[in-house]
């Protein structure tokens, strides 16, 4: 079975500063979405970026970009100029197609604080 | 943007009653799924539907749980007699294709008391 580990449960960042967020996985299999979700204090969830296993190139969106390690089965989260409005519960998540399953399997999360 | 939406935010129940909730997946979506997150825990899989059918249920989707598309446009989730352990938040999730991005309404918070 696929596992999702987020090691940090929380985390702090300055206003404008850079803050990277962990998250490995386990899996044997070569083909498989990853994903980070942002869950702010309305616990809302919200889709931040998807990465496909296949592709070599990271993900970004605008302020966000994952690292993603395919040998390491990583795929860390960076946020640059971090805002207010960042501050939430962030979890990764993995999707496995060629199992045949269609759910997401998530981390338990680490909760991020921006402070002012 | 298109987005999901769920009814009602907040529920409260009694302990044995039967609760609804009701999810509006985005439009053009035609897999659509259901989630839980008791607090302080990580969220898990309920269900998944597609073409008026149970694609994949997870453990905890036993014989209490059900989920019916009623119309074009809703998609349900009935606990028939709730338990106090069901209280958490219920996550509805729609995405276009099989293994696509799957995009969350904002959530019902379900007391069972």
């Amino acid at each position: 079975a696929q596992t999702v580990t987020q090691s940090q449960p929380e985390m702090s960042v300055q206003e404008a500063e850079t803050v990277t967020l962990s998250c490995t996985y386990d899996t044997s299999e070569n083909n498989y979405y990853l994903f980070w979700y942002k869950q702010p204090p309305s616990r809302q969830m919200i889709l931040v970026i998807r990465q496909e296993a296949y592709k070599q190139q990271n993900a970004t969106e605008n302020r966000f970009s994952v690292n993603f390690q395919k040998a390491a089965k990583s795929f860390s989260l960076k946020i640059s100029d971090s805002q207010l409005g960042d501050t939430a519960m962030y979890f990764c998540a993995f999707l496995y197609p060629q199992g045949g399953s269609e759910k997401l399997v998530f981390g338990k999360g680490t909760k991020l604080t921006v402070n002012p | 943007e298109p987005e999901v939406t769920q009814t009602p935010s907040h529920q409260v129940t009694q302990m044995g009653q039967e609760v609804i909730l009701r999810c509006v997946p985005i439009s053009n979506h035609l897999y659509f799924y259901w989630y839980r997150q008791i607090l302080g825990q990580k969220v898990e899989f309920l269900v998944s539907f597609y073409n008026n059918e149970i694609s994949e249920k997870s453990e905890i989707f036993d014989d209490q749980f059900s989920v019916e598309r009623p119309d074009g446009s809703n998609f349900t989730l009935k606990i028939r007699s709730t338990k106090l352990e069901d209280s958490a938040m219920y996550f509805c999730a729609s995405s276009e294709s099989r293994f696509g991005t799957q995009y969350f309404g904002p959530g019902t918070r379900l007391l069972v008391l």
